[in-house]
């Protein structure tokens, strides 16, 4: 089992459309990292979570530490929006998920 | 720099050449971390620098790694010996606190493609 577990694995949406992508953990953690990576693109940071939620436009970021569980929201999704997000957890070597591909259609 | 900065952004070798890949983090980031990623799959940890110390290098796949960061700011990583399976883009991420505690930021990546 990998210590951390993203679902869904692809995602395709329609423009507008509430996004939910989920991260699952086994390991203790101090913080919990959302990226996303545009194809043939670098990686971006979008949130770092190590309790509660974050808001950032159109992007809601939730963690539960108790249940080791992290939600990554996207509100009115856009084409633009197409990416890989990748949920990430530390300690030190900052173990990453698999990815959810992400696919908004206009 | 603004960025997390890595060279070359493209590189073939032919198989059994050796080949160094540079990040240069941001300026006073004490956390740099190396990433191996395939295509189509995700980044998978190679090393992490604390400074100019190496406290977990257990990603690295075989003797013919090596990374280093000898005054704690830039970091090259070092691949003897190339293989094919050695093909991936090699990421670099910096963060201002320890263990990446921090927001993270990432190089473009250099592609490394053995022929």
């Amino acid at each position: 089992k990998n210590e951390v577990e993203q679902s869904p694995q692809n995602l395709t949406a329609q423009e507008g459309e509430f996004i939910t992508i989920n991260c699952s953990y086994s390991v203790g953690i101090s913080a919990l990292h959302w990226l996303q990576q545009h194809p043939g693109g670098g990686i971006v940071s979008l949130f770092m979570l190590s309790s509660g939620k974050k808001k950032h436009g159109r992007l809601i970021a939730t963690i539960n530490i108790q249940e080791k569980h992290s939600s990554l929201h996207i509100t009115a999704s856009h084409p633009r929006d197409s990416a890989v997000y990748i949920c990430a957890v530390l300690p030190s070597r900052l173990t990453f998920g698999e990815g959810t591909q992400l696919t908004v259609n206009p | 720099g603004a960025g997390v900065s890595q060279s070359p952004r493209y590189k073939v070798a032919k198989r059994g050449q050796d080949v160094a890949l540079r990040c240069d983090p941001i300026s006073g980031h004490v956390s740099l971390f190396w990433y191996q990623q395939a295509l189509g799959q995700g980044p998978e940890f190679l090393t992490y620098f604390q400074n100019e110390a190496q406290l977990d290098k257990s990603g690295l796949p075989s003797d013919r790694f090596f990374a280093e960061r000898p005054e704690g700011s830039v970091s090259t990583l070092k691949i003897q010996r190339t293989q094919q399976e050695d093909s991936a883009v090699y990421l670099c991420a910096s963060s201002s606190l320890t263990g990446g505690g921090g927001e993270l930021f990432f190089g473009e990546g250099s592609r490394l493609t053995v022929l």
